[in-house]
């Protein structure tokens, strides 16, 4: 059982409806991570809360909302997506710090298979 | 961009036969990380690597990070059908402005034929 559970698991939405994506991490963390999953392309990072606060935009289009509460909440607002956002939204979380030399391992959630019509 | 480069894309193997997975970055890296990815599964930790020229095991697995970390290796003795799933290297690289990105490679999807 992962230590960071995601939802939903599936969402297919049209390019005019507005969703959002859960993460929480039961882990104690101080750091959350949005990654995006597309066939044949690397894992790209999206988006990096230390102690909750925003310390990367990886150059993301305005669509795409995060919000980080606090600690083990993280969420991606979904707003006018194409059908080239649809792909696997992946969360994870760190003991380290985010963009620190050794941020340890990753703890990835099972993931928001995201299809937009 | 600074980017980390993973081969080969895809492997098939028969059940038994060895495995190796190799990742190269033009910069220097900090440590270099590798997950698996199971079908349908989400990316889970392997190791981490440090030092230069470090060597782990895990089991049938071994991990190699070069001398200049640049390059490292994953190395699968005798593969079994559980070992099937994508395998990942991640290399921490100073991106700039003293920060540190976690850069994926493509990964390397092995297939083991029984």
């Amino acid at each position: 059982e992962t230590g960071v559970t995601q939802t939903p698991r599936h969402l297919v939405m049209g390019m005019t409806n507005k969703k959002s994506l859960k993460c929480e991490q039961h882990l104690g963390h101080n750091a959350m991570y949005w990654y995006k999953q597309s066939a044949k392309k690397p894992l790209e990072l999206m988006f990096v809360y230390n102690f909750k606060e925003q310390t990367e935009n990886n150059s993301v289009p305005s669509r795409f909302s995060p919000e980080c509460p606090n600690s083990s909440h993280l969420f991606l607002h979904l707003h006018t997506l194409q059908p080239e956002d649809s792909a696997l939204y992946l969360c994870a979380s760190s003991q380290g710090q985010g963009l620190m030399s050794d941020t340890g391992e990753l703890f990835f959630g099972e993931g928001s298979r995201l299809t937009v019509l | 961009g600074q980017q980390v480069m993973q081969i080969p894309q895809y492997q098939h193997v028969q059940e038994g036969e060895d495995f190796t997975t190799y990742c190269n970055s033009s910069t220097t890296l900090s440590n270099i990380q590798w997950y698996k990815q199971r079908p349908g599964g989400h990316p889970v930790f392997l190791i981490q690597l440090v030092k230069s020229g470090e060597v782990k095991k895990q089991k049938r697995l071994t991990f190699q990070f070069g001398e200049a970390k640049k390059n490292s290796s994953l190395h699968i003795t005798a593969t079994q059908t559980t070992d099937v799933g994508t395998y990942f290297c991640a290399g921490q690289m100073d991106s700039g402005g003293s920060n540190y990105k976690l850069t994926f490679g493509k990964g390397t999807l092995l297939t083991v034929n029984p």
